[in-house]
């Protein structure tokens, strides 16, 4: 089993939609979650950053964390052209190295 | 916000040439940095670790002596590839990680490598 397993997609959506994008993971140590985007031949982009389990939102990205489940989510509200990218989950322990889903492929269609 | 800038942007270089990357943190300090090679389409690939005034650890696979890698500030870590070939040719991304507690990880916007 991988450590961060996360759906490649494609994921295609009509504009306006709300896609929510998930990730699992093995490690129960892990405290530390991050959702990236990614446009392509561009570097990731931080978009959310979680501590442990809950949720945060800003804008139109909800980010919910479920330790118990080893699960986290990214809800996109309203979606758009614009959001068209790969989003890349990762997460950590502490001060080790964070680990990256290999990233699900989003397409918001006009 | 934390920005990471990367230095050049996109690099054409011939076979058997070396060529450096530099990979800044501009508004905070970062004593870890990281180095990532990207193949169109598909996932990240971390190649080594950056920590400021110690030696770069490398992932398996990795040849060191092939992609030198030098963190000499705390805002600056450079990658070097040396005797470059066409199958390094790549998408070279780094990421700092912000001192003090919150480990979170910015990127660069990427660096374009074709060797011909």
């Amino acid at each position: 089993q991988k450590e961060v397993e996360q759906d490649p997609g494609p994921l295609s959506v009509p504009e306006g939609a709300i896609v929510s994008l998930n990730c699992t993971y093995s490690n129960s140590a892990f405290q530390y979650f991050m959702w990236y985007r990614q446009y392509s031949r561009k570097g990731p982009e931080l978009l959310m950053y979680t501590y442990s389990s809950g949720n945060k939102e800003d804008g139109r990205f909800t980010a919910q964390v479920d330790k118990s489940s080893k699960y986290i989510s990214l809800f996109i509200r309203d979606s758009q052209p614009s959001d068209s990218a790969t989003y890349l989950c990762a997460m950590g322990a502490g001060g080790q190295n964070f680990v990256f889903g290999p990233g699900t492929r989003l397409s918001v269609l006009p | 916000g934390a920005v990471v800038s990367q230095h050049p942007s996109w690099v054409i270089c011939k076979s058997g040439t070396s060529v450096k990357i530099e990979c800044r943190s501009l508004d905070f300090q970062a004593t870890t940095m990281f180095w990532y090679r990207q193949f169109p389409k598909q996932s990240l690939m971390l190649m080594a670790t950056s920590n400021e005034g110690s030696k770069a650890t490398y992932e398996q696979g990795v040849e060191k002596d092939k992609f030198l890698i030098n963190h000499a500030s705390l805002t600056l870590s450079t990658l070097t590839v040396t005797s470059a070939h066409p199958e390094d040719s790549s998408f070279y991304i780094c990421s700092a990680r912000v001192i003090g507690g919150s480990y979170e990880q910015y990127f660069g916007p990427g660096t374009r490598l074709t060797v011909t």
